[in-house]
Formats: structure tokens, C-alpha cells, sequence
């Protein structure tokens, strides 16, 4: 299994163009998830999606959209980039129910907005 | 989800022990206890959970307070690869799985 992939790694963006950023899985989990991080900081929910079709607000959804047309991929649209949307990007996913399962983690993008 | 409160940053020689405190003081019947840890440069990966008793895996131990108030991480040989920052998250059954990362403690080994 290669786990949860996302790409890019690296991406700058003007102020103004919009990206997607990718995340897959291969482990047939239903729930999957966005979070970022800024530097020194915890990490906070953007957005997550319990199965394909169903996707729901994170704690900071603002300046995002996300879509789940498969089960394997969950990607996150950023519509007008802003210097504020600076941060290291992750998705994670796991199986739902219950909430105790073991979370997967990708291994982030790092976007700069300049 | 119930807030915790970790110390900022914590010193560990390697191969020896290292206890990493959570304090949980409005934790909730329900709730578990998670623990991830972030190691630099990556996503965090998860390390244990429990709800009322004393948890063993692999990677750690974890210890939990009678009245469940407070637990403690244990890292029973710490290596470099431990170097990393620990998060203690309280997850309410039933809750789905969003997770509420704080500040976390930052887990120095010295060699």
C-alpha cells in the first residue's frame, strides 16, 4: 500500500490563482480530511468527507472547497489564493465509525503565497 | 472536545525513558484518549489511545490517571528517531473522527 499520497510537495502561488492541491489512498477509507498547519502551530481542520458525495466544514473552511467524486481521492481547491493561506497542507484518512480508528497522515504540501 | 494541556517542550537523554504528561481536568466519560506524534518535516502518525486502562503497543505506553484527569506517554527507550513533537487529543466516542490538535510537546533526545 503506498498509504495517503498528495502532491505537489512545494507550490508558490500569486495572490489571485487558484490550485488544486491532490490526496489519494489506497486503503479503502471511507473518511478523509485536510488540515493545516502553520509554523509552530497545531494543526486545524479545513475540511473532511465521511464517504464519496458527503463532504462537510472544518473548524477553518474559509477560502476552500473540496469535492469527493471516489472514494480514493479527496482534493482541496483553493479559489483565489491570499498571503494568509500560507501554511503546510495535510490529508489524512481512516475508517469511520466510532472515531477511534487510526488516522493516516500524507506527508503534506508546503504552499507559499506570495 | 475537551482541552489538554501538555508542556511546551521536554529533554530526554537516549535510551532512557521519557514521560510525557497530559492534563485532561474536564475530560468527559466517553472520551479517549489519542496521542500522535509529528515527527520533523512529515505528517503526524498516530501512536496509541486508551479509555480507562493502561495501554501497551510497540511504539509506547500509556498510563492513565484513576479518575482520568491527567495520563502519561511513556517512551521506554528513547532514540533520536523519537525526536519529534507529541500531541495529546481527547476524542469523544461517537464524536466521527475530527481531530483537535493543540501546541503538543516538543521531544528533544540528546545522544
Amino acid at each position: 500500500n503506498a498509504g495517503v499520497t498528495q502532491t505537489p510537495k512545494f507550490q508558490v502561488l500569486k495572490t489571485g490563482q487558484s490550485m488544486t492541491l491532490q490526496c489519494a489512498q489506497d486503503m479503502n477509507h471511507e473518511y478523509m480530511s485536510w488540515y493545516r498547519q502553520d509554523p509552530g502551530m497545531g494543526l486545524r481542520l479545513i475540511h473532511y468527507s465521511v464517504g464519496a458525495g458527503i463532504t462537510d466544514q472544518g473548524e477553518v473552511p474559509n477560502g476552500y472547497n473540496v469535492s469527493r467524486s471516489t472514494t480514493e481521492d479527496f482534493p482541496l481547491r483553493l479559489l483565489s489564493a491570499a498571503p494568509s493561506q500560507t501554511s503546510v497542507y495535510f490529508c489524512a484518512s481512516t475508517f469511520s465509525g466510532g472515531g477511534n480508528y487510526e488516522q493516516y497522515f500524507g506527508p503534506g504540501t508546503r504552499l507559499t503565497v506570495t | 472536545d475537551a482541552k489538554t494541556t501538555q508542556p511546551n517542550s521536554m529533554e530526554s537523554n537516549e535510551e532512557e525513558p521519557v514521560h510525557l504528561p497530559c492534563n485532561h481536568s474536564t475530560i468527559s466519560g466517553t472520551d479517549y484518549i489519542h496521542w500522535y506524534r509529528q515527527l520533523p518535516s512529515q505528517g503526524p502518525e498516530y501512536v496509541i489511545h486508551g479509555l480507562t486502562s493502561n495501554v501497551n503497543n510497540r511504539m509506547a505506553s500509556l498510563a492513565i490517571a484513576e479518575d482520568r484527569k491527567s495520563s502519561t506517554l511513556i517512551l521506554h527507550r528513547a532514540t533520536l528517531r523519537d525526536a519529534a513533537v507529541y500531541y495529546c487529543i481527547l476524542r469523544a466516542h461517537g464524536a466521527g473522527n475530527k481531530l483537535t490538535f493543540g501546541g503538543g510537546t516538543r521531544v528533544l533526545v540528546k545522544p
